[in-house]
C-alpha cells in the first residue's frame, strides 16, 4: 500500500540557506501536518493544511512558511536556516480528520 | 505539567518479560495514539483508540476514557522491540493535531 512520501531523506544546508521539504500523502488523505523533532526532544507540531487550506498553525517560525497544492502534496519552505532548526521533520496525511494518521519516514536536516 | 504525560520514562527489562507504558492526559481527546520511533528513524504508528482495548500481535493497547488513561502492552518482549514508544493525544474535531508525550525508551535485553 502507498505511505506517506517525504524528500528528501537527509539534506545538509549551511546557516542562512534556505530548504524545502516535501511530503505526498496518502492517496485521497486531504488533511497533511507537518511536525519537528529536535534531538532528543518531543515532536512538535507545526502546521497544517486541510483541503489546500491552512488549518491549523503551532510553534512555526515566521523564517518557515508552507503550503498544500491541488495534488495534496504539500512543502515546507524554510529561510535564513539557523543551527536549532536541525531536527527531523516529519508529515502525516488524514482523510477527513476521521481516519489514523500514517506518517512519514522524516526528513533529517542537518544546517551546518 | 504537560498535557501528555508517559511513564516510566526509561524502561530495561529481560527478553520474555510483559511490559506496561503508561499514558495519561489532561485534555479532550478525540483519540490516542500509540507511535515507535527506532534511533534516527521515522514514526510508525502502532494503535489509534478511541475507547476499548485494541491488539495486534504482542502489542496490547487500552484507554479508559473516564480516567484519561492508556496503556500499551508487549508481551513475550523481544530484543527488536527496543525503541521508544510515543502516545499523542489527538484533538477534538476541528483541532486535530497531535499532543505528543515524552516518549519511553524500551531496551529489551537478551
Amino acid at each position: 500500500a502507498a505511505g506517506v512520501i517525504q524528500s528528501p531523506r537527509h539534506l545538509i544546508k549551511e546557516k542562512r540557506e534556505t530548504a524545502t521539504l516535501k511530503c505526498y500523502p496518502i492517496p485521497r488523505h486531504d488533511t497533511v501536518y507537518w511536525y519537528q523533532q529536535g534531538p532528543g526532544q518531543d515532536p512538535q507540531f507545526l502546521i497544517s493544511f486541510y483541503e489546500k487550506m491552512q488549518s491549523d498553525k503551532g510553534s512555526i517560525p515566521d523564517r518557515f512558511s508552507a503550503q498544500q497544492f491541488s495534488d495534496y502534496h504539500s512543502e515546507l519552505n524554510m529561510s535564513s536556516l539557523e543551527l536549532g532548526d536541525s531536527a527531523l521533520y516529519f508529515c502525516a496525511s488524514s482523510r477527513d480528520g476521521n481516519y489514523g494518521y500514517t506518517f512519514g519516514s522524516g526528513t533529517r536536516l542537518t544546517v551546518v | 505539567k504537560n498535557e501528555v504525560e508517559q511513564s516510566p520514562q526509561n524502561l530495561t527489562a529481560q527478553e520474555g518479560e510483559f511490559i506496561t507504558i503508561n499514558c495519561s492526559y489532561s485534555v479532550g481527546i478525540s483519540a490516542l495514539h500509540w507511535l515507535q520511533q527506532h534511533p534516527g528513524g521515522g514514526i510508525v504508528s502502532l494503535f489509534m483508540l478511541s475507547s476499548g482495548k485494541k491488539k495486534h500481535g504482542r502489542l496490547i493497547a487500552t484507554i479508559n476514557i473516564q480516567e484519561k488513561h492508556s496503556s500499551l502492552h508487549i508481551t513475550a518482549s523481544h530484543p527488536r522491540d527496543s525503541a521508544v514508544y510515543i502516545c499523542a493525544a489527538r484533538g477534538v474535531f476541528g483541532n486535530e493535531k497531535l499532543t505528543f508525550g515524552t516518549g519511553t525508551r524500551l531496551t529489551i535485553i537478551p
